[in-house]
C-alpha cells in the first residue's frame, strides 16, 4: 500500500466550476500537508501548506484537512482555464536524524474549459 | 529575489555515462533537496542536504551521490546511467531543518529533463 494515495483524474470541468481533489494517506505520523500546482514542463509550486486538521482558506483556494479520516482536500472556488495543471498532494514528518520526509502523491491532472 | 535555479534544462545522455545537475537555492536558504520525477508520477525524495552535510537519502542505488558547497548550492551525481533514469530531476530548497514549522517549506527549481538513450 502506497504511504499517499492521489485520484490519478483526469479531471475536465467547466470554467466556473468548484472543483474537488482529495488525498488519502496511511502514515499516521504525516505533520504537514501541503498541497503544489505543477504545469507541464515545469517545477511544482506551492499553493497551500496546512498543519492541524479544519479548513484553510487562501483566495479561490481551500484547503482541508482531517487527520482521523487520514484525508486531504483541495477546493477551487471559480475555477479557471489557468488553473489548468496538475496538482499534487504532499505530506511531511520529521525522520529520525532531525531531516524532513516528503512524500508526494501521484497528482491529479486538472482542465478547465472556457 | 531569485527562485531557485537548475541547469542545464536539458541532458541527453547515453547508457553507461555519467551525469552531473546542478542547483541554486534560494538566497538564504540552508537546506537543499533532491527529487526524482517520471513522467505521470509524483516526485521521489532522493537526498537532502542541510549546511553541507547529508541528513536525509531516499531508496535509490549508490550510483547516485550529492554534495553541497560552502555557498549552499547543491550537485547531483549520477553514475553508469540507465534507461530507466530518465526523468525529471528537481532540486527544492528551504530555510531550516527541523524546526518543523512553515521554514521548513520547500521551493522547487524548474528542474533539469534527463534524457538516458
Amino acid at each position: 500500500q502506497k504511504e499517499v494515495e492521489q485520484d490519478p483524474g483526469p479531471l475536465s470541468v467547466p470554467e466556473g466550476a468548484i472543483v474537488s481533489l482529495n488525498c488519502t494517506y496511511s502514515n499516521s505520523a504525516f505533520q504537514y500537508f501541503m498541497w503544489y500546482r505543477q504545469y507541464s514542463r515545469k517545477g511544482p509550486e506551492l499553493l497551500m501548506y496546512t498543519y492541524s486538521s479544519g479548513n484553510k482558506e487562501d483566495g479561490r483556494f481551500t484547503a482541508q484537512v482531517d487527520k482521523s479520516s487520514k484525508y486531504i482536500s483541495l477546493f477551487i472556488r471559480d475555477s479557471q482555464p489557468s488553473d489548468s495543471a496538475t496538482y499534487l498532494c504532499a505530506m511531511r514528518v520529521m525522520n529520525s536524524g532531525g531531516y524532513q520526509k516528503v512524500t508526494f502523491g501521484t497528482g491529479t491532472k486538472l482542465q478547465v474549459i472556457p | 529575489d531569485a527562485g531557485v535555479t537548475q541547469s542545464p534544462t536539458h541532458l541527453i545522455k547515453t547508457r553507461g555515462q555519467q551525469v552531473t545537475l546542478r542547483c541554486s537555492p534560494i538566497s538564504g536558504h540552508k537546506s537543499v533537496s533532491w527529487y526524482q520525477q517520471v513522467l505521470g508520477q509524483g516526485p521521489q525524495f532522493i537526498f537532502q542536504y542541510y549546511e553541507k552535510e547529508e541528513r536525509g537519502r531516499g531508496n535509490f542505488p549508490d550510483r547516485f551521490s550529492a554534495r553541497q558547497f560552502p555557498n549552499y548550492s547543491s550537485e547531483l551525481n549520477v553514475n553508469a546511467l540507465l534507461l530507466g533514469d530518465s526523468a525529471l530531476y528537481l532540486c527544492a530548497s528551504s530555510s531550516f531543518l527541523g524546526e518543523g514549522g512553515s521554514g521548513d517549506t520547500q521551493y522547487f527549481g524548474p528542474g533539469t529533463r534527463l534524457t538516458v538513450l
